[in-house]
Formats: C-alpha cells, sequence, structure tokens
C-alpha cells in the first residue's frame, strides 16, 4: 500500500496568514493526488485534485502543487471559514489512500 | 443538483451486521464508481472499496476483504455497504463517494455504533 504522510498534524494560524501543508506519499504517485478540507460532522470537501486542480466554487487562495512522491496545499490568506481539517488522498493505485490529516487551528 | 442520501444511524452490538444504504440523484448512477469511506471518532479518513455500479465489480481494501460486501440495485440508483462480524472498532461515520475528480461528491455519513 502506498503510504501518505502528512506534516505538521497541526499548525496554528491567524487570519491573513500563508499556510502551507506537506504530503509525501511512500512511492510516486505521478500527479494522482487530491486535498480535501473536513469540517466537524460534515464530510470531506474536494479542494484540489490532479495535484493542482482548483475544484469548482473553491476560492483561488487554495493552491497545491507537486508531482511525484512530494506534494503542497497553499493557502495564500487563511480566512476564518478556512479553520477546519485538511487531508491528501491519492488514487494511483489500489487502495485508496488517505493522509493522516492536518488541522489548522486558531492562534 | 447531485446528491447521495445515506440511512440513518445504526446500533449493534458485537458479532452482527450492518448494511448502509446510499441513494444516488442528479447524475447518471452507473457513470462513476462508488466508493465507501469510514472514518473513526476523532480518527482519519479510511477508504473500504469501491463497486462499479455498471458492471458490480468490487475492489475491495486488504483490511475488510471477507467482512465487507459492496451491491448495487441500478433500478433505483443505490448502493449499498455490509459489513459483518462487526467489532467495537468498527464504531464509525461510513461514507459514500463518488471520488471520479473532479465528480466528487460524498453522502452525509452514517454513524454506526458497535456496543454491547
Amino acid at each position: 500500500d502506498i503510504q501518505m504522510t502528512q506534516s505538521p498534524s497541526s499548525v496554528s494560524a491567524s487570519v491573513g496568514d500563508r499556510v502551507t501543508i506537506t504530503c509525501r506519499a511512500s512511492q510516486g504517485i505521478s500527479s494522482w493526488l487530491a486535498w480535501y478540507q473536513q469540517k466537524p460532522g460534515k464530510a470531506p470537501k474536494l479542494l484540489i485534485y490532479a495535484a493542482s486542480s482548483l475544484q469548482s466554487g473553491v476560492p483561488s487562495r487554495f493552491s497545491g502543487s507537486g508531482s511525484g512522491t512530494d506534494f503542497t496545499l497553499t493557502i495564500s490568506s487563511l480566512q476564518p471559514e478556512d479553520f477546519a481539517t485538511y487531508y491528501c488522498q491519492q488514487a494511483n493505485s489500489f487502495p485508496v489512500t488517505f493522509g493522516g490529516g492536518t488541522k489548522v487551528e486558531i492562534k | 443538483q447531485v446528491q447521495l442520501v445515506q440511512s440513518g444511524a445504526e446500533v449493534k452490538k458485537p458479532g452482527a451486521s450492518v448494511k448502509v444504504s446510499c441513494k444516488a440523484s442528479g447524475y447518471t448512477f452507473t457513470g462513476y464508481y462508488m466508493h465507501w469511506v469510514r472514518q473513526a471518532p476523532g480518527q482519519g479518513l479510511e477508504w473500504m472499496g469501491r463497486i462499479n455500479p455498471n458492471s458490480g465489480g468490487t475492489n475491495y481494501a486488504q483490511k475488510f476483504q471477507g467482512r465487507v460486501t459492496m451491491t448495487r440495485d441500478t433500478s433505483i440508483s443505490t448502493a449499498y455497504m455490509e459489513l459483518s462480524r462487526l467489532r467495537s472498532d468498527d464504531t464509525a461515520v461510513y461514507y459514500c463517494a463518488s471520488l471520479s475528480n473532479p465528480a466528487n461528491y460524498w453522502g452525509q455519513g452514517t454513524l454506526v455504533t458497535v456496543s454491547s
């Protein structure tokens, strides 16, 4: 199975801050990576797919980059509604696997 | 608009089985695989498997092989996930999801509680 390692596991930030979350795959997954945002009691919401493609309706302050084994999700200017947990997910091969999550908390 | 509507919360005893349904609307049900993902309380996301609604073919995570069965009824655009021999660590929210980016849709989740 491909292991997805996210870091950090949590980050404290203020409104307006730039936040970067990384995800490392245990083997190459080309660009088969997605990023999700999840708020308490809600289903995950797709933000980025194919490593860098912004899902329709997602604000442009979210961006993704990377290929192969190393990927990044960047929130350019954190907004109050962005405080949530973020997950990466690989779809290069079965089983589909997710990173452990990064909780973005209010500083 | 696309909706995946799941069945309601369940409470089961250890050793029992649970069957969760996921009714799709707003798109062609046979057009996308249906995946099942679970999330234990306070934990991350865990993929369980998927079903091809067109053929009925399935792929299961090894962890669940022998305990999980995914089926579908195309006449009512509904997918099902049955998990047997339940244990306390199967307590989780179970989601159905299309995961066919960008056609990435999720159900609202079904809480399954396993308790004696």
